[in-house]
């Protein structure tokens, strides 16, 4: 069975800083997708960016970037020039190609900008 | 674009009363669909998915059941509510893609 950690249960920083959560996960399967969702306080679950696992190139949308290191089995999340909006929390989650998609989150780290 | 709905937004409930939560997607056919449930602060379970109409799959043992009755229906049922099946309750849904799309979720509390 696949697991996800993510061993900061909380980060706080102030507007305009970059800031880098962390994710590592456990599995067996070499063809998966790795996301981070952010959940703002009114708990709807939006999807920040995906990267597949074969790709060996780091994903990108706009001020976010992660760091995909496959052997490591880390997949960390960068927030650039981050903004109050991006107050949330933060989780990783990991799903094994094909079949029924079943997405594996971790606990979560809850992200505080500060002004 | 495709849309999901779920309702109602927010239930308190009884314990041993029953449950029906529903969830609804447009623009899209032949959807995947799953209902999580997070308990505060924590991260998210899944519970069921269905890959399609009358298909239901449980990855979670409980008092909970799920049923497909259209293409784009999902529904999470109980028939008696204990108190330790308070919390969010979501659903989302998705395709070859990989991504899953979430609703807005059920707020449930067992009294």
């Amino acid at each position: 069975a696949q697991t996800v950690t993510q061993s900061q249960p909380e980060m706080s920083v102030q507007e305009a800083e970059t800031v880098t959560l962390s994710c590592t996960y456990d599995t067996s399967e070499n063809n998966y997708y790795l996301f981070w969702y952010k959940q703002p306080p009114s708990r709807q679950m939006i999807l920040v960016i995906r990267q597949e696992a074969y790709k060996q190139q780091n994903a990108t949308e706009n001020r976010f970037s992660v760091n995909f290191q496959k052997a490591a089995k880390s997949f960390s999340l960068k927030i650039s020039d981050s903004q109050l909006g991006d107050t949330a929390m933060y989780f990783c989650a990991f799903m094994k190609r094909g079949g029924a998609q079943k997405l594996v989150f971790g606990q979560g780290t809850r992200l505080t900008i500060n002004p | 674009s495709q849309t999901i709905h779920q309702w109602p937004a927010t239930l308190v409930q009884p314990v041993g009363s029953p449950l029906s939560l529903e969830c609804t997607v447009e623009g899209t056919s032949n959807p995947n669909l799953y209902w999580y449930r997070q308990a505060a602060g924590r991260g998210l379970q899944l519970l069921f998915y269905s890959v399609g109409i009358g298909q239901i799959s449980s990855e979670v043992p409980q008092n909970l059941s799920a049923s497909r009755p259209q293409d784009r229906q999902f529904i999470l049922s109980s028939k008696k509510l204990l108190l330790s099946d308070s919390g969010f309750y979501l659903c989302a849904w998705g395709v070859g893609g990989g991504e899953q799309y979430f609703g807005p979720g059920t707020r449930l509390t067992v009294t």
